[in-house]
Order: structure tokens, then C-alpha cells, then sequence
């Protein structure tokens, strides 16, 4: 079957450093997203992993290891803007490049 | 250029009634998604288009739902004898290869 886990809430402070886990158990893989989401916006993208390792952008980076089905989305010099939900998504192998989500980690980012 | 759009923005319609949303790709994006985000859900992938290639409607939660793409562009999905159930936002992304681009979705009440 298709699972994918993240936490659902998340806490941490202005500044800071903060790390979101996301396992998965899909029935193929094609890749892994993260994408953010404000409250009542689209949401927009913010990595892409295909082959196991860290991919760094700016504040962001996102790190895949395919044998575990693990990943993380690790934020730095945490901002209030940041203050959103962080979805997981997992490409299926297939023409159809469609994306399994997870149900997102709600993250809040405390003065 | 623009983004991916939507129309309407909100949606609320009475329980029976049928409902179209429409969605405009980014121009020159070959492959056009719906999919739908509960409250407290995880978005769920409905439908997949890829140029003339036949949709991939695995995701549709039953034959109320149905969609088409017309000239390799604008989407329509429809919902026919709209169920309470179906309150949902339904969001359209396309893509070229493998990010894809969300609109902000429709926010469908079924009262």
C-alpha cells in the first residue's frame, strides 16, 4: 500500500533551526518533493530528491535516503514568515508522475 | 508569465446540485492535475492529463466525477449530484517535467 508520515504539528523559536521527518512506503518511487503551504495559498515548491543524499537551497535544504524511505526537510535561521504547512510528496514510478502526499506538518515559528 | 489559475475561487452550492471548476494551466505545460484537499486530509491526486495521451482518472472517488481537457489546455472538472462529502478545496497543477505548479484552488461548499 501507499503511506507517508510526517508529524503533524510542529513547534520551534524565531532564529532557530528546525528539522520535519517524512518516512514513506509507496508502491514505486520516482522522486520526493516538499512543498510549503500558507493557510488558505497553493502549495508552492520547495525541493525535489531523487537520488539519496542532502540538496542544499538558501535557508532550505532536503535530504533523501531511498533504502530507509527517509527524508527531512531541515529549516534555518527560522523566520515568522515561515510559519506554514510542510508537505511530503512521493513521485510513483509510472507515466503518470502523479504525487502521493502526506497529511503535512503544521509548523509554527514562536518569537 | 502567469500561473496556474482558477475559477471560481469559492463554490457554494446545495447537496444534488452539479458543479463545474475550471482551471488554466501555465502555457506550454503538457501535463494537468487535479486533486483535492479535506480538511485535515493530506491533498488526494484525482486526475492526470498528459498531452493527448488518455487521462489517468484512478484517483476519482466515483463516476459523479469527471473531467476533460480541451486543446491540450484549459481543464474542467465536474461534479454531478454534489454530496455533502465533496466540500473540499480542489486544486489544479500542471507541469512540464517533473515540479509541479498548484493553483490556489476552489473552495467547494455543498450545503
Amino acid at each position: 500500500g501507499q503511506n507517508i508520515d510526517q508529524p503533524t504539528e510542529m513547534t520551534a523559536t524565531e532564529g532557530a533551526i528546525v528539522q520535519i521527518n517524512c518516512t514513506y512506503q509507496t508502491s514505486g518511487f520516482n522522486g520526493l518533493f516538499w512543498y510549503q503551504q500558507h493557510a488558505g495559498e497553493a502549495p508552492t515548491f520547495l525541493s525535489y530528491n531523487v537520488l539519496d543524499g542532502l540538496e542544499e537551497k538558501g535557508r532550505f535544504s532536503s535530504f533523501l535516503s531511498r533504502s530507509k524511505g527517509y527524508s527531512y526537510l531541515l529549516l534555518k535561521e527560522l523566520q515568522m514568515k515561515d510559519s506554514a504547512s510542510y508537505l511530503c510528496a512521493v513521485s510513483e514510478r509510472g507515466a503518470t508522475n502523479k504525487l502521493i502526499f502526506g497529511t503535512g506538518t503544521l509548523l509554527a515559528v514562536q518569537p | 508569465g502567469a500561473g496556474v489559475s482558477q475559477s471560481p475561487s469559492n463554490k457554494v452550492t446545495e447537496k444534488g446540485k452539479d458543479v463545474e471548476l475550471r482551471c488554466d494551466p501555465i502555457s506550454g505545460h503538457t501535463a494537468l492535475y487535479w486533486y483535492r484537499q479535506s480538511l485535515g486530509q493530506g491533498l488526494e491526486f484525482l486526475i492526470y492529463f498528459q498531452g493527448n495521451s488518455a487521462p489517468d482518472k484512478s484517483g476519482l472517488p466515483s463516476d459523479r466525477f469527471s473531467a476533460e481537457r480541451t486543446g491540450g489546455s484549459v481543464s474542467t472538472l465536474t461534479i454531478q449530484r454534489t454530496q455533502q462529502e465533496d466540500s473540499a478545496v480542489y486544486l489544479c497543477a500542471s507541469s512540464l517535467r517533473d515540479e509541479q505548479y498548484f493553483g490556489p484552488g476552489t473552495r467547494l461548499t455543498v450545503t
